[in-house]
């Protein structure tokens, strides 16, 4: 079965520190991995998707498929990516996504 | 973002009545998903359909229905609500294949007494 887990609920950093969420996947078979977030009265969107192997916002993840995770890092938190995060992985067929938990980060001034 | 909406935004119902919500894109896009948000648990698919008069049922399809008869329309149904169906539903889109970008509207807030 798929699964995706996002251990942290709720992640408070200060605004220029780093910051990692973590995700965590169990899946058979070769992954697709992606990261949406929903800001604060916006709707949810995709941030990045691993085989784009892109950087949006000055966010990075990298699939390791020996930890079967796919982190998602910035290496300066800004107040404005305060958001929901949530980690997601796309099933074998159609395009049905199995999400995380969800983890709520909020970066302070 | 303004290609896919949901309706009604808010909704207050009763135990054991009949609610609707509906979704509608404009893009034309094959695919179209409910999933229901619920702290702790995310997002949980509820129905899919990839294309007109294809459904099928997601994790937790119980105590709901969904209807394709247009490409453009998606609406789900809660044949009789109960209070654990107090959720927020969120309604997306996409192009067909794996992998493909959702794109999701803007949600419903149900409150069910």
């Amino acid at each position: 079965a798929q699964r995706v887990t996002q251990p942290e609920k709720l992640l408070s950093v200060f605004k220029g520190a780093p910051v990692e969420l973590k995700c965590n996947y169990s899946y058979s078979g070769s992954p697709e991995l992606f990261w949406y977030v929903q800001y604060s009265r916006q709707r949810l969107q995709l941030l990045l998707r691993h085989i784009s192997r892109e950087s949006i916002k000055g966010f990075t993840a990298d699939l390791n498929k020996g930890e079967t995770s796919f982190h998602l890092k910035k290496p300066f938190a800004q107040e404005e990516d305060s958001a929901m995060y949530y980690c997601a992985l796309v099933r074998n067929a159609g395009n049905m996504l199995t999400f995380g938990g969800g983890t709520r980060l909020m970066v302070k001034p | 973002d303004a290609g896919i909406t949901q309706s009604p935004r808010y909704k207050i119902t009763e135990t054991g009545r009949q609610v609707t919500l509906m979704c509608h894109q404009t893009w034309s896009h094959s695919y179209m998903f409910w999933y229901r948000q619920d702290l702790g648990h995310g997002l949980r698919l509820i129905y899919y359909s990839a294309a007109a008069d294809i459904t099928d049922k997601g994790e937790v399809p119980d105590g709901y229905v969904v209807s394709r008869s247009k490409t453009e329309n998606f609406p789900l149904t809660l044949e009789s609500a109960t209070r654990s169906q107090t959720s927020v539903y969120f309604c997306a889109s996409s192009e067909s294949g794996v992998g493909k970008t959702q794109y999701f509207g803007p949600g419903t807030r149900l409150l069910v007494l």
